[in-house]
This record gives C-alpha cells, sequence and structure tokens, in this order.
C-alpha cells in the first residue's frame, strides 16, 4: 500500500543547513507536500512541488525531487532556532480522490 | 487568509462519554478532514467530506462518526469514548476547485480520556 517514511529526529547547529529526507511508494503521486508543525498548532503548508519537477526553491527553502528513487528532500539554508519543529511529507495524486498520506513527521531542533 | 478553527485546545473526558469535536472553516471550502496525530505514527486520516451530507470513511473509522450538516462545519463524534482514543486531533479542509489542493489545518485539539 501507500506508505511515506521520514527519519524522526534531526539536530543541527544554527546556522548550518538542514535536510530533511522522505521516502515515498505511490508511483502515481504528483503533488508532494512539505508542512511545518511548531508546537501546539496545526500544520502550516510549507511548500509543494509537482512531480514533473526535479526542483523548487523558495526563499531559504529547497525542494528535491528524485522520482527514480521516490525521495524528496527540504533543505533549509541558515536555520534558525524558529524552524524548531516538526515537518511532514505529503504526497496525494490526481485521480480525483482526496486521499492525502502523510509521513511520520521528522523532529528538527535547532540548537544555540 | 484561510482560518479553520476547532472549537477546544483542550479537552479531558471520560472513559464512555459522548464527546464532540467541532470544526468551522471560513473559505466556503468542499472538503473537509478529520485526522488523528499520534507520535511516530504521523497523521492518519479517519474520516473526510467533501460536500455536505456526505462522508466518506478514513483508514481508522472504527469508534468515530461524522456530521456535516452546514457547509462550513464538521464535527467528529465519540461515540463512547476510550482511553486509545487519546490523541491530539486535527481539522483541515480543502476546495475541489484544484486538485491536490493543500490541505489548510486548525490549531488542533489536544483530547485526553480518563
Amino acid at each position: 500500500g501507500e506508505d511515506v517514511e521520514q527519519s524522526l529526529f534531526l539536530s543541527v547547529r544554527e546556522g548550518d543547513s538542514s535536510v530533511i529526507n522522505c521516502t515515498y511508494t505511490d508511483s502515481s503521486s504528483t503533488y508532494l507536500y512539505w508542512y511545518k508543525q511548531e508546537p501546539g498548532a496545526g500544520l502550516q503548508l510549507l511548500t509543494y512541488i509537482f512531480s514533473n519537477m526535479d526542483m523548487k526553491q523558495d526563499q531559504r527553502l529547497t525542494v528535491l525531487l528524485n522520482k527514480k528513487d521516490k525521495h524528496l528532500s527540504l533543505r533549509i539554508a541558515d536555520t534558525q532556532t524558529g524552524d524548531s519543529a516538526i515537518y511532514f511529507c505529503a504526497e496525494t495524486d490526481t485521480s480525483g480522490t482526496y486521499k492525502y498520506i502523510f509521513g511520520t513527521g521528522t523532529r528538527l531542533k535547532v540548537l544555540a | 487568509d484561510v482560518k479553520v478553527t476547532q472549537s477546544s485546545r483542550y479537552l479531558v473526558k471520560r472513559t464512555g462519554e459522548k464527546v464532540f469535536l467541532e470544526c468551522v472553516q471560513d473559505m466556503d471550502h468542499e472538503n473537509m478532514f478529520w485526522y488523528r496525530q499520534d507520535p511516530g505514527l504521523g497523521l492518519r486520516l479517519i474520516y473526510f467530506s467533501y460536500d455536505v451530507k456526505m462522508k466518506e470513511k478514513g483508514d481508522i473509522p472504527e469508534g468515530y462518526s461524522v456530521s456535516r450538516e452546514k457547509k462550513e462545519r464538521f464535527s467528529l463524534i465519540l461515540e463512547s469514548a476510550s482511553t486509545n482514543q487519546t490523541s491530539m486531533y486535527l481539522c483541515a479542509s480543502s476546495p475541489s476547485d484544484r486538485l491536490s489542493s493543500p490541505l489548510h489545518f486548525g490549531n488542533g485539539t489536544r483530547l485526553t480520556v480518563t
């Protein structure tokens, strides 16, 4: 069945780059999303990528997509303490269903 | 900006109680969803609705029901709360006029069943 996998924890020093990885299994996935969840809050959409793209950049965020390996990554440049949060990868498809498959989330801890 | 409002941030209920979790969105979205979030398990879909009075089971509907009498409101009902339903519950909405529109989430309701 469909599955999205992420590592559970990542710790980086302030100012370094963070790379959060995600693998997915649904080959029909055409939209892949990154959401951020701050403590005590819901999920906030950070960025998304369409499957015919390899890369998308938005200020400090870079999304890389390797369709062959079904691997998605989120790079945060110049990581700040305010970036500490849980990051979720999610996939969906264009078959008309409303189903989004979320990963387990990666907890990013930024050390000052 | 889309606003999805969940009526309670924290709830404590006793085993066997009937529990209502309410969610309201103000952007006229057709689709609404209820997820539960548990550590190490990510988000799991309980129910979703793509129109008023329409509902579809998600991946873990057992022990839950939903109600969508008005477009802006989607309620999750725990008919007889159990301790294994202690969790964070997240409501979300999305428009249906674009395929695979991103979800807009509320801030969540942390439910504890004792």
